[in-house]
């Protein structure tokens, strides 16, 4: 099982509804989970973060966390050409180091390809 | 307030040559990881630095290499260039590796050929 799994996608939908996103990860330690967005050729850019059970709500965007399930998704609301881009999960799994300590790990799903249409 | 900066932006390099890359962390951060991200794929995890120490590594060749200054920018060597090692080269600092969100920078392009 892949550490970190979203919807493969595609996923297209009309400006204005709601885009839902999807991720499940394997490790039930993990404890925050991060969405990035990433433009064509650019760099992943955070959009939300979560680390508690339940939603966060920030603008047009909700991350919803269900930890026993190990699931985590984003909600767009009304849906801009301008939100068409890859959203990337991301999940901060705590590892031993190699040298002590504590240390976490980011772990990113493939990505999901959103495409809002005018 | 400068962000995560990496150089050269992009690179052409020959099968079997040796590349290095650098990357300067946000102000306040102390932790550098580096991910290459090939393309319709996630960022894979390369290694992740801290107190000049490399903390962590993924499931990458040792022809993959890298350091940290005392200033706690960071270098990513690789050695003996494969065509398959063409990518984005992503570097993201945290401030301390801890239960944080990263910072990328605008990556490296290497192309091999």
């Amino acid at each position: 099982q892949k550490e970190v799994e979203q919807n493969s996608g595609p996923l297209s939908v009309p400006e204005g509804a709601i885009a839902s996103l999807n991720c499940t990860y394997s490790d039930r330690g993990s404890q925050s989970f991060f969405w990035y967005r990433q433009y064509s050729g650019k760099s992943p850019e955070l959009i939300m973060f979560i680390y508690s059970n339940g939603d966060k709500e920030d603008g047009r965007f909700t991350a919803q966390l269900n930890k026993a399930s190990q699931y985590v998704s984003l909600l767009i609301r009304d849906s801009q050409p301008s939100d068409s881009a890859t959203y990337l999960c991301a999940v901060n799994m705590l590892v031993p180091p190699r040298s002590g300590g504590s240390n976490y790990k980011l772990t990113f799903g493939k990505g999901t390809l959103l495409t809002v249409n005018p | 307030d400068a962000g995560v900066t990496q150089s050269p932006t992009h690179l052409i390099k020959t099968r079997g040559q040796q590349v290095t890359l650098r990357c300067s962390p946000k102000s306040g951060h102390d932790t550098v990881s580096w991910y290459q991200q090939a393309l319709g794929q996630g960022p894979q995890f390369i290694f992740q630095y801290y107190e000049e120490e490399e903390r962590q590594r993924g499931n990458f060749p040792d022809r993959f290499s890298g350091h940290q200054f005392p200033n706690y920018s960071s270098e990513l060597n690789v050695n003996a260039l494969l065509l398959g090692d063409s990518a984005l080269y992503l570097c993201a600092s945290s401030s301390s590796p801890g239960n944080y969100g990263y910072t990328f920078g605008s990556g490296t392009r290497l192309t091999v050929v």
